[in-house]
């Protein structure tokens, strides 16, 4: 199974910053790379397909990335409804496999 | 608007089956997606567990091949997780999901324990 390793595993942030959280996957995955953002008690919501491609709704201050192996997922101006969980998912082989996730907490 | 929703028992006794139903509405489920069974297990590793596509065929972790089943009724739009000889390394929560991964259900939470 191809893996993706994610970090960082947590992040204290301040409202306002810029976060940038990172995958590496352990083979070629392309651009078949999804970011979800889970809160507690809810289900994941899609946040980017296809590496860079914003989905529905989303706001504008979230954008993704690719740098060779490494795809990021970058929240611009921090809100405070942006606390959660994030996990990156790729999808070009199957099975599709998850990163271990980021819990953004605030300071 | 698409809507999955998961049911099905939250207790299940070890080495037995755990058998979850995802319904799904606003969407027929043999129009043209594939429809996913995914797990977040305490501690929050996430696990794809398997699939079947539009015209019925499966695909599943190879990790869970032995033990896993997606089958569906289209004449009730629904589609169903089955899955034999369960542990506790089975308790998690389980979701169901369309195969793009914009549309999920709620999530139900099964416990296995004696």
């Amino acid at each position: 199974d191809i893996q993706m390793t994610q970090s960082p595993s947590s992040m204290s942030v301040s409202l306002g910053d810029t976060v940038t959280i990172i995958c590496r996957a352990s083979q070629d995955v392309g651009l078949y790379v999804n970011w979800f953002q889970q809160k507690p008690g809810k289900s994941p919501r899609r946040m980017i397909y296809h590496t860079t491609n914003l989905a529905d709704g989303v706001p504008s201050r979230f954008s993704g990335s690719r740098s060779g192996s490494d795809y990021s997922l970058t929240i611009s101006s921090l809100e405070s409804e942006d606390v959660a969980d994030y996990y990156c998912l790729q999808y070009d082989e199957y099975p599709p496999t998850f990163g271990s996730g980021t819990k953004l907490e605030i300071k | 608007e698409i809507q999955l929703q998961e049911s099905g028992p939250g207790l299940v006794k070890p080495s037995q089956s755990l058998s979850l139903t995802c319904s799904v509405t606003g969407y027929t489920i043999t129009s043209g997606s594939d429809w996913s069974w995914i797990r977040k297990f305490p501690g929050n590793k996430m696990e794809w567990m398997g699939y079947i596509s539009n015209s019925g065929d499966t695909d599943y972790n190879p990790s869970l091949e032995i033990r896993i089943s997606i089958t569906r009724d289209t004449s009730k739009n629904q589609f169903f997780l089955q899955l034999n000889s369960v542990t506790a390394e089975d308790t998690a929560t389980y979701y169901c999901a369309r195969n793009y991964f914009d549309y999920w259900g709620q999530g139900v939470m099964v416990t296995v324990s004696s």
